[in-house]
């Protein structure tokens, strides 16, 4: 039972343009999320994160949005550069503290130069 | 480099071999975590060490075992015991309570 789902396994997105990659959980007594990026060969590093007090958290390019109601979140990046090209995966915990993360599959994006 | 090296990067295992992956890392994180990655899925948490001398059971922790004598190192075991051990391992470390770096991982297949 995946209780963080990614649908979308590939993005593509015109260099410049807004990528939006989404993410829908399942269990409502998730309250911290966060999003990791994985270049090829290398291991995933931390993103950005999102407390669930929250619907927006910003930092430079990146913002994710939480929709609590929907069990909702996406990660925009702004404007999307070639380097970003890589594989996002989100994740989700029961609170801040909470050392256990479920993650989701993974949305490969590709920015078209 | 600071960093987390997990080694070695592809290993074959006959069934009902045990093998210890390695993970260390110089970062001074005092969390430690594995991981393991199957074709579809997301990552899942196998065990997690918070501090040297201590850890706890992940999500899957059946037929692995683990030990944290020294901050730097976290080994995974995978035992004759692990029914499906074919799968990608990660290591990662942090600081805080969740992982923040990930080393390159250990491709394991039983053959």
């Amino acid at each position: 039972d995946q209780q963080v789902k990614q649908n979308s396994p590939s993005l593509s997105v015109q260099e410049g343009r807004i990528s939006i990659l989404n993410c829908d959980y399942t269990n409502s007594m998730f309250d911290y999320f966060l999003w990791y990026k994985k270049y090829p060969a290398e291991g995933p590093t931390f993103l950005i994160s999102i407390s669930s007090i929250k619907d927006k958290n910003e930092d430079g390019r990146f913002t994710v949005f939480l929709n609590k109601s929907a069990k909702h979140l996406s990660l925009h990046i702004v404007p999307s550069q070639p380097g970003d090209s890589a594989v996002y995966f989100c994740a989700a915990a029961l609170g801040f503290g909470n050392e256990k993360l479920t993650f989701g599959t993974g949305t490969r994006l590709t920015i078209i130069p | 480099d600071g960093g987390i090296t997990q080694s070695p990067k592809y290993l074959f295992r006959k069934e009902g071999q045990n093998v210890t992956l390695s993970c260390e890392q110089n970062l001074n994180h005092d969390a430690m975590y594995w991981y393991r990655q199957d074709p579809g899925q997301g990552l899942r948490l196998i065990y997690y060490s918070q501090i040297v001398n201590d850890f706890q059971k992940g999500d899957i922790a059946e037929g692995y075992s683990v030990s944290r004598e020294k901050k730097e190192s976290f080994p995974l075991t995978v035992t004759s015991a692990q029914k499906n051990p074919t799968a990608f391992y990660l290591c990662a470390s942090s600081p805080g309570p969740r992982p923040a770096f990930f080393g390159q991982g250990t491709r394991l297949t039983v053959v």
